[in-house]
């Protein structure tokens, strides 16, 4: 069955520093790839989309590559700030038209 | 301001108890979709609507209904609520279905049944 795959276990990092959240996917290829951000009880906020032809995409910090061989895609934040603490979810796009979610990995930039 | 807007944000009924959460985008999206949010199992999607009067199950639709009878509406319906349906619920619309446009969310509802 088709799998998402993000870090279970809390990022910690140092305000300053570049974050780095993996998503794995198998059994599966998906055409695009969404990154979310998600505050606790609130709803999920759209950041990026990356297509299967596009190696990397960037948006003012942000950054994601998109690996197809691999079946990955990286999220990156430089110059994080405690403002970008959050959980962020990897959502592939499959071939049956549908954005599947993975269950998120948590980010906490301390000051 | 683009938005869609669930209601209410906290619901707290009983077993057996029918209600309704309503969903609505400004934003002329043809594309809405309910997801419940449990710890450990992520976003699961509920019942999705491509456009008005077009609608089909998600992953999770059991105990669930949906109409789509305007294109800025899409209730979500529990006919007879379960202490298992107690979950953080979110209404999300797209221009399409189609993965190159992003999701626009709710600010979701957490319903208790007890």
């Amino acid at each position: 069955s088709q799998k998402i795959e993000q870090n279970s276990e809390a990022l910690n990092i140092q305000e300053g520093k570049t974050a780095t959240l993996t998503c794995n996917y198998t059994n599966y290829s998906p055409a695009y790839l969404q990154w979310y951000r998600q505050d606790p009880g609130r709803g999920p906020v759209f950041l990026l989309l990356i297509r299967e032809n596009e190696k990397e995409k960037r948006k003012e910090r942000l950054k994601v590559t998109f690996d197809t061989t691999l079946k990955q895609s990286l999220f990156h934040i430089t110059a994080s700030q405690p403002a970008d603490s959050a959980t962020y979810l990897c959502a592939p796009y499959n071939q049956g038209g549908k954005l599947i979610f993975g269950q998120g990995t948590e980010l906490s930039v301390k000051p | 301001e683009a938005q869609v807007t669930q209601n209410p944000r906290y619901l707290i009924t009983v077993t057996g108890k029918k209600l309704t959460v309503t969903c609505s985008q400004n934003m002329n999206h043809e594309y809405m979709s309910w997801y419940r949010q449990d710890p450990g199992l992520g976003l699961r999607q509920i019942y999705y609507s491509m456009n008005v009067e077009v609608t089909d199950k998600g992953d999770v639709p059991e105990g669930y209904k949906v109409s789509r009878k305007e294109k800025r509406n899409f209730p979500l319906i529990l006919e007879s609520p379960s202490p298992n349906q107690t979950s953080l619920y979110f209404c999300a619309s797209s221009l399409k279905r189609e993965a190159n446009y992003g999701y626009t969310f709710g600010s979701g509802t957490r319903l208790t049944v007890v």
